[in-house]
């Protein structure tokens, strides 16, 4: 089955860049979908095909993917960015995968 | 704007049968852009997917629970279920229903989620 490697968690200060990486054998062959979740509320999209963001997401997030290295980056972070983010990938014998998430602090 | 909203009993007796609906609005579960999943979460751990399927019928199942799932379609009534079987314990988890995008394999769309227990 296909395996997605992500920090447990990353910290940075306000007005500071976040970087959050997600590990996968050759995941720059694939689409990575990046997913923010906050404490008691269901994911929310914010990144699809490594580097689109859906509307309503600030220019803030974007995203990139080659190798075997998939990176989700947070400009100019908000003290609202504090959450769980997945990294996601469709794999077509494991089906949906996810990452184990990475909780994002901000100092 | 479309909305997704799971239903079903939030307590299940060990070695019984979970089962979850999940109602779409704003929206046909019959659009041919969309394939139809379950995720879940157990408390503080990472998501999970359970599988997915077509409005045609067709589905696809994690293979670690591919003995124990059954997801099906109710188009005249926009909407789809899960039964997962012979639950235990690890089954206890938030499960949220989802509209996944054909094309690239990802949810665009989650229902506000639902705890599920499983405890005798």
């Amino acid at each position: 089955s296909y395996v997605l490697t992500q920090p447990p968690s990353v910290s940075v200060a306000p007005g500071k860049t976040a970087r959050i990486t997600c590990g996968g054998n050759n995941i720059g062959s694939k689409s990575v979908h990046w997913y923010q979740q906050k404490p008691g509320q269901a994911p929310v999209l914010v990144i699809y095909y490594d580097s689109d963001r859906p509307s309503g997401i600030p220019e803030r997030f974007s995203g990139s993917n080659s190798g075997n290295t998939a990176t989700l980056t947070i400009s100019r972070v908000e003290a609202g960015d504090e959450a769980d983010y997945y990294c996601q990938v469709w794999d077509s014998s494991s089906e949906g995968v996810f990452g184990g998430g990475t909780k994002l602090t901000v100092l | 704007q479309v909305q997704l909203q799971e239903s079903g009993p939030g307590l299940v007796k060990p070695s019984q049968t979970l089962s979850l609906t999940c109602t779409v609005s704003g929206g046909s579960i019959s659009s041919g852009s969309y394939y139809w999943s379950w995720i879940r979460q157990p408390a503080g751990k990472g998501l999970e997917w359970i599988g997915r399927i077509y409005t045609s019928g067709s589905t696809n199942y994690n293979p670690s629970l591919k003995s124990r799932v059954t997801i099906s379609v109710d188009t005249s009534k926009n909407q789809f279920s899960l039964k997962l079987s012979s639950v235990t314990a690890a089954d206890t988890a938030v499960y949220y229903c989802a509209r996944v995008v054909w094309v690239g394999g990802y949810p665009d769309y989650w229902g506000q989620g639902t705890l599920v227990t499983v405890s005798s």
